[in-house]
């Protein structure tokens, strides 16, 4: 059980250039989210899905596309990059079920510098 | 005005120490309430929640939640070395399906 795998761990990238983060799980859960790390901050959601087809924005979208095509994976594209989108990248995953609080899971992050 | 506030720090505190670790929020929809732990350059870590207003206890740490006054706290006895790391609140609504609002962080160096 590998829990929730990123990559990659690094990249750097240059203004304009586009890129897709990838994200998996192996825990069958319904729910997945992309967040944000910047320093001194804490995680802002960017998107996120409640199962395969589904997927919402979060508080900061623009710049970035997500799609849901299977219950493991949730990419994360970045259309054309931005030094705004430096940042480290946390992909997470819950169950859904009812009646009880449900863990989030993260990832171990991406960090992404764009120069 | 951001929903949810948390102390800065950085905090410092020697071996044994007790710490206290704090948010507060402005959105009355928040139920659920959590503390994650994040070492550095990993992914946060789930360490505790809490449901409604109350305390719960698990070993050295204790959260609390005090609705009507909007704030949460998380204590830590005998802190240890090992409890160096990035702490954040986050919380969410009723439906528990829905988007967590996170807090900055706290970040905690425990010396020995």
């Amino acid at each position: 059980n590998a829990g929730v795998t990123q990559t990659p761990k690094f990249q750097v990238l240059k203004t304009g250039q586009s890129m897709t983060l990838q994200c998996a799980q192996d825990m069958n859960h319904e729910y997945m989210s992309w967040y944000r790390q910047d320093p001194g901050m804490g995680l802002r959601l960017i998107h996120y899905s409640v199962g395969a087809g589904i997927t919402d924005q979060g508080e900061v979208p623009n710049g970035y596309n997500v799609s849901r095509s299977t219950t493991e994976d949730f990419p994360l594209r970045l259309l054309s990059a931005a030094p705004s989108q430096t940042s480290v990248y946390f992909c997470a995953s819950r169950p859904r079920l009812a009646g009880a609080y449900n863990e989030q899971f993260f990832g171990p992050g991406t960090r992404l510098t764009v120069l | 005005q951001k929903e949810v506030e948390q102390d800065p720090g950085p905090l410092s505190v020697p071996e044994g120490a007790i710490v206290s670790l704090n948010c507060t929020y402005s959105n009355s929809a928040f139920q659920y309430f959590m503390w994650y732990r994040q070492y550095s350059r990993k992914g946060p870590e789930l360490l505790m929640y809490t449901y409604s207003s109350g305390n719960k206890e698990d070993g050295r740490f204790t959260a609390q939640v005090d609705k009507s006054s909007k704030y949460i706290s998380l204590f830590i006895r005998d802190s240890q070395p090992s409890d160096s790391a990035t702490y954040l609140c986050a919380m969410s609504g009723a439906s528990n399906a829905g988007k967590s609002t996170f807090g900055d962080g706290t970040t905690l160096t425990v010396k020995p």
